[in-house]
C-alpha cells in the first residue's frame, strides 16, 4: 500500500527556520516524483515545487522559487520542505504528493503538515 | 495558466447532477486532474488525463474536455460527496496550476 506520513504540526516565530518531512512507503520512492501544495487558511491549493528522489532533481513553481527549498534522502525514502526564515504569511498546510508517474497530478497524498508562524 | 472554476457554489439535492466547469487561459491539452477534497482532509485524486477516474473512483464521476474547456460531472449525488473540488493543469512543467476551487453542496 502506497502511504506517505508527514511529521506533525509545527508553531514557530517569525525568523525562524523549519524543516518538515514526507516518508513513503509502498512503492519505489526514488522512482516518483515528489511534489509539494500549499493550502493557506480557507483557500485553494499551490503547487509549490517537486523533487525527483534518484537523482534529486528539483523544479520550483515561478511563485516559490527562493522562497523554499525542497529536498530529499532517498537511503530512508523521505522527502523535505524548508525554510531559512519563516514569515507569518507562511502559515498554512503544506502537502506532499507522490506524483502519478510522468503526469503531473498527484495520486497519493500525504495527511499533511500544518505550519503557524506567530510571534 | 490560469485555472478558473465554476460555478464558486453548487447546491444539489441527493440524486441529482451536479456539473463543476474548469476553463484554462490556454490549451492544456488533456493534461488536466480533479481532486476532491472533504472537509478537514488531504485532496483525493478522482480524474486524470481530464476523463480517466482514478483507482477506486466510483463511476458516477466522470470527466470530459480537453484543451481550454473541462467538466466534472457527479450523476447522482450522494450526501458524501459534500466536499470542495479542484481543477489542476499539468501542461506546463514546473508551474501547475490549480483553479479555485468549487463548493459542493447537499440541498
Amino acid at each position: 500500500e502506497v502511504q506517505l506520513v508527514q511529521s506533525g504540526a509545527e508553531v514557530k516565530k517569525p525568523g525562524e527556520s523549519l524543516k518538515i518531512s514526507c516518508k513513503g512507503s509502498g512503492y519505489n520512492f526514488g522512482g516518483y516524483w515528489i511534489g509539494w501544495v500549499r493550502q493557506m487558511p480557507g483557500k485553494g491549493l499551490e503547487w509549490m515545487g517537486s523533487i525527483y528522489p534518484d537523482d534529486s532533481d528539483t523544479r520550483y513553481s515561478p511563485s516559490f522559487q527562493g522562497q523554499v527549498s525542497i529536498s530529499a534522502d532517498r537511503s530512508i525514502a523521505t522527502a523535505y520542505l524548508q525554510w531559512s526564515s519563516l514569515k507569518a504569511s507562511d502559515t498554512a498546510m503544506y502537502y506532499c504528493g507522490r506524483r502519478g508517474g510522468s503526469d503531473g497530478f498527484i495520486d497519493y497524498w500525504g495527511q499533511g503538515n500544518l505550519v503557524t508562524v506567530s510571534s | 495558466i490560469v485555472m478558473t472554476q465554476s460555478p464558486a457554489t453548487l447546491s444539489v439535492s441527493p440524486g441529482e447532477r451536479a456539473t463543476l466547469s474548469c476553463r484554462a487561459s490556454q490549451s492544456v491539452s488533456s493534461n488536466l486532474a480533479w481532486y476532491q477534497q472533504k472537509p478537514g482532509q488531504a485532496p483525493r485524486l478522482l480524474i486524470y488525463g481530464a476523463s480517466t477516474r482514478a483507482t477506486g473512483i466510483p463511476a458516477r464521476f466522470a470527466g470530459s474536455g480537453s484543451g481550454t474547456e473541462f467538466t466534472l460531472t457527479i450523476s447522482s449525488l450522494q450526501s458524501e460527496d459534500l466536499a470542495v473540488y479542484y481543477c489542476q493543469q499539468y501542461n506546463t512543467w514546473p508551474a501547475y496550476t490549480f483553479g479555485q476551487g468549487a463548493k459542493l453542496e447537499i440541498k
